[in-house]
């Protein structure tokens, strides 16, 4: 079945350091893989996908993500975090398996960004 | 393009009582997921919809229930509410039925009292 961790439910960076946010996943198929992010009292809006392809995605707003199969790996980075950055982030695979194609997402990590 | 619209945006309702939510999907999408978002956690899928059909059920009781109409709007009901329904309701439209990717509501929050 497929799965997905985000370690860390709490980042804090200094504005202007580098972002990192983990996540692995499980899947018994190629992964399709999203990371979305949410901002306070609003829906969830796409950051960048993984599918197919070439394994750096870059996404909206400087973000970028990496799929690595050999570490079941797809963490997002931005090199500079702005204050605009601080919000909740989810990693998500999409479950090809049965037919449905539902999302399976993460517990979320929440990103502050410290003047 | 207008994106996915739901309403209310908040509500609250007291044990026991009956909800709807509404959707309204992205123009030109045919399906639309729904998903519940309890405080603090990821969204979990509840179920989804393609061309008026159920298309796949999350692990949530039979008490919540949807319906997909011709212009691919839809509606998230939850009968006998309870306290754990409390949540952020998510409704999410996509072009395909494969939904390689979703695009979002602003969701409904409902508190149960």
């Amino acid at each position: 079945a497929q799965s997905v961790t985000q370690l860390g439910s709490h980042v804090s960076v200094s504005e202007g350091a580098l972002v990192l946010l983990r996540c692995n996943y499980s899947s018994s198929v190629p992964p399709y893989l999203f990371w979305y992010v949410q901002y306070p009292n609003q829906g969830l809006q796409l950051l960048l996908k993984y599918t197919t392809g070439a394994t750096l995605v870059k996404g909206i707003n400087g973000f970028e993500a990496e799929f690595k199969k050999s570490e079941t790996s797809f963490h997002l980075t931005k090199p500079s975090a702005h204050m605009s950055d601080a919000a909740e982030y989810f990693c998500a695979v999409s479950d090809r398996t049965t037919g449905t194609y539902k999302y399976i997402f993460g517990t979320g990590t929440r990103l502050k960004v410290l003047a | 393009e207008t994106g996915v619209t739901q309403s209310p945006t908040h509500l609250i309702k007291t044990r026991g009582q009956q909800v709807t939510l509404r959707c309204s999907s992205q123009s030109g999408h045919n399906t639309v997921s729904w998903y519940q978002q309890a405080l603090g956690q990821g969204p979990q899928f509840i179920f989804q919809y393609y061309r008026e059909e159920e298309n796949g059920r999350g692990n949530f009781p039979p008490r919540f229930s949807g319906l997909q109409f011709p212009n691919y709007s839809s509606e998230l009901n939850v009968n006998a509410l309870e306290l754990d329904d409390s949540a952020l309701y998510l409704c999410a439209s996509s072009p395909d039925r494969e939904a390689n990717v979703l695009t979002f509501g602003a969701g409904s929050r409902l508190t149960v009292l």
